[in-house]
């Protein structure tokens, strides 16, 4: 059985730091691109990063330069390392796995990040 | 950066009406669009992958079509589970994006 489960978020401060993780299981993790996907409570979903099988990675504008996702395929687990964040940077996120070229097929249950002084 | 327009925001019908839920891509993302279903305090659920197949365990009344710009996801006859939000994402090139969603609630 495939699981994704999302650790890390809480309460933080404006410029500050914070390391999300998503435990995988259930699938070979290491030939699996991953998404990082984020939504405000109550509005939209927004893609914020994704990574492929070779570790390419690939971000939202909104968080390129900021944020870096990666993979450590020895821990099974997905991370995506947040710098500088704003209050724009408040959200659930989401880790989700790719089936088909970056549909998502499995979502973790999130993990929420706010962002205040 | 690709835009999605997904249509109409909300749909107010009652079970077993069809829905008609409409994506609209600033650009071509060929047939690589996907959709999702999202019911209130849960993760998205894949239904769609590549603008038609449906993912595992998704029922036959979901069907996806189109290519280019243009999709549509239809449910057949809205069973009282199916009452939540849609939304579509291009998987075409990046940034990857999401739609805007469309409400399907119970009239």
């Amino acid at each position: 059985e495939v699981q994704l489960l999302e650790s890390g978020g809480g309460l933080v401060q404006p410029g500050g730091s914070l390391r999300l993780s998503c435990a995988a299981s259930g699938f070979t993790f290491s030939t699996n691109a991953m998404t990082w996907v984020r939504q405000v409570p109550g509005k939209g979903l927004e893609w914020v990063a994704g990574i492929g099988n070779s570790a390419e990675a690939y971000y939202a504008e909104s968080v390129k330069g900021r944020f870096s996702i990666s993979k450590d395929i020895s821990k099974n687990t997905l991370y995506l390392q947040m710098n500088s964040l704003g209050a724009g940077d408040a959200a659930v996120y989401y880790c989700a796995k790719d089936l088909f070229r970056w549909s998502l097929d499995y979502w973790g249950q999130g993990t929420l990040v706010t962002v205040s002084s | 950066e690709i835009v999605l327009t997904q249509s109409p925001a909300t749909l107010s019908l009652s079970p077993g009406e069809r829905a008609t839920l409409s994506c609209r891509a600033s650009q071509s993302v060929s047939s690589y669009l996907a959709w999702y279903q999202q019911k209130p305090g849960q993760a998205p659920r894949l239904l769609i992958y590549e603008a038609s197949n449906r993912a595992t365990g998704i029922p036959a009344r979901f069907s996806g079509s189109g290519s280019g710009t243009d999709f549509t996801l239809i449910i057949s006859s809205l069973e009282p589970e199916d009452f939540a939000v849609y939304y579509c994402q291009q998987c075409s090139s990046w940034p990857l994006t999401f739609g805007g969603g469309t409400k399907v609630e119970i009239k």
